[in-house]
């Protein structure tokens, strides 16, 4: 079946504005997850959704970052007042949600961000 | 907080040999541990799940061990192809939410 999915692929942006970067679960997948990868750096957690729990948003680097997700299936995250230092590849990535340990995350491709 | 360490960072073989890639981390209170595959401009492929009661997991040419207690794991890829050039993470998941990544290895497997 169709995997996980994300866009834009690429996203470039002046300092300041607004993005939304979209991701789009495996069908039936009911934990989501949202991480950012700087250059040279390791994947960064963001935030995870499961089910219709309250998200965890532990890893949001600070209140312009923002992330919902509609229907218990695609996820928006949205960045506001961008800055240079967001700039990075942000993925989203899907589990079952079987349980804690058991899970594999599938991950989508990735949205390269881009801030100018 | 729980810190994953990989090396070598690159490494670069001829194919056909016999390779070991290296993760260690800091806590050793994990659920599992996990290897990735990252192509360029790609996403992540998950290759191996070890969970923390296990010590190992087969796939192919791929085998990955867990030494929870002294917090370390090693993948080993057998008779390594061009193909298998990429960059290869190591991760571990320590509570429901979260995995905690390495830097990566980026092997170049030179035909």
């Amino acid at each position: 079946g169709a995997g996980v999915s994300q866009s834009p692929s690429n996203k470039v942006t002046e300092k300041g504005k607004d993005v939304e970067l979209r991701c789009d679960p495996i069908s039936g997948h009911t934990a989501l997850y949202w991480y950012r990868q700087s250059l040279g750096q390791g994947l960064e957690f963001l935030i995870y959704f499961q089910g219709n729990s309250a998200p965890d948003k532990s890893g949001l680097p600070s209140d312009r970052f923002s992330a919902e997700r509609t229907g218990g299936s695609v996820s928006t995250l949205t960045i506001q007042r961008t800055q240079q230092e967001d700039s990075a590849v942000y993925l989203c990535a899907s589990s079952s949600g079987q349980g804690v340990g058991l899970d594999t995350q599938y991950f989508g491709p990735g949205t390269r961000l881009t801030v100018l | 907080k729980q810190e994953v360490t990989q090396i070598p960072a690159a490494l670069s073989v001829p194919e056909g040999e016999n390779l070991v890639l290296n993760c260690s981390f800091t806590d050793s209170a994990i659920y599992n541990l996990q290897w990735f595959r990252q192509d360029p401009g790609k996403g992540l492929t998950s290759l191996l799940l070890i969970q923390s009661s296990q010590r190992e997991q087969t796939s192919g040419r791929l085998n990955a061990s867990l030494d929870k207690s002294s917090g370390r794991s090693t993948l080993y890829i057998a008779a390594s192809q061009p193909g298998d050039s990429a960059t290869y993470l190591c991760a571990v998941q320590t509570g429901a939410n979260n995995l905690f990544f390495g830097t990566g290895t980026r092997l170049t497997v030179i035909p």
